[in-house]
């Protein structure tokens, strides 16, 4: 079984600029994680879906963060514009549901500069 | 907010050595994971708890859900260097959502 899917695994972009890093949950998963992961602040938690629809986003840092989840099988976070401090690898993670334990996908390593 | 505590930060041993981490919070989780990352990879679930007081085994790897339910345990015996990572603990609080403590990096020494 394929895991979780993300893509790019590498982006490199300019301050400023927009960026957007999509995940592909493993199927039949009916929860999606994004995760901010840096040195200082660790896994951080940003926001989470259940059944396509965002349950919490009280991680979101601010308004220059937003996700979606279209359908069961695609997510995108969108970072708008972009800053340095953003730097930092996002994870995504799916599970059957919320109480459940969750599958990590390889990451998307961002660099803003 | 909630936060959980893994102590240590990081743990420097000798191979074949066994290893024991924890995590600590001041509030009630009612499952405990156990994750492993390797670099530029994702994190790995390695063993969930889902009761107070189970012992959960995975090879050399072995988890404890703590009685108060506010800690968790886990050992690795015989360390290989393959263990070699960052091992994190995660909690379910009461709210359905899960706080990860921020890892414990485990260096072998050949």
């Amino acid at each position: 079984d394929a895991g979780v899917i993300q893509s790019p695994r590498h982006e490199v972009t300019e301050m400023g600029q927009e960026v957007t890093l999509r995940c592909k949950p493993i199927s039949g998963h009916n929860s999606l994680f994004w995760y901010r992961q840096t040195m200082m602040r660790g896994l951080e938690l940003l926001i989470y879906f259940n059944n396509n629809v965002p349950i919490d986003d009280s991680g979101m840092p601010e308004d220059r963060f937003s996700a979606k989840m279209p359908n069961a099988s695609f997510s995108t976070l969108k970072i708008q514009p972009s800053e340095p401090r953003d730097s930092a690898v996002y994870f995504c993670a799916s599970s059957y549901s919320v109480t459940l334990e969750q599958y990590f996908g390889p990451g998307t390593r961002l660099t803003v500069t | 907010g909630q936060q959980l505590n893994q102590s240590p930060q990081s743990m420097f041993i000798q191979e074949g050595e066994d290893v024991s981490m924890n995590c600590t919070s001041s509030s009630i989780f009612n499952t405990w994971l156990w994750y492993k990352q390797d670099p530029g990879e994702g994190p790995v679930l390695l063993i969930a708890l889902y009761k107070a007081g189970e012992l959960t085994s995975n090879g050399r790897l072995t988890a404890q859900f703590g009685i108060t339910r506010k800690d968790s345990f886990l050992n690795i015996s015989a360390s290989i260097p393959s263990d070699v990572g960052i091992y994190f603990c995660a909690g379910l609080n009461r709210d359905d959502k899960i706080i990860f403590g921020k890892g414990t990096r485990l260096h072998i020494l050949p």
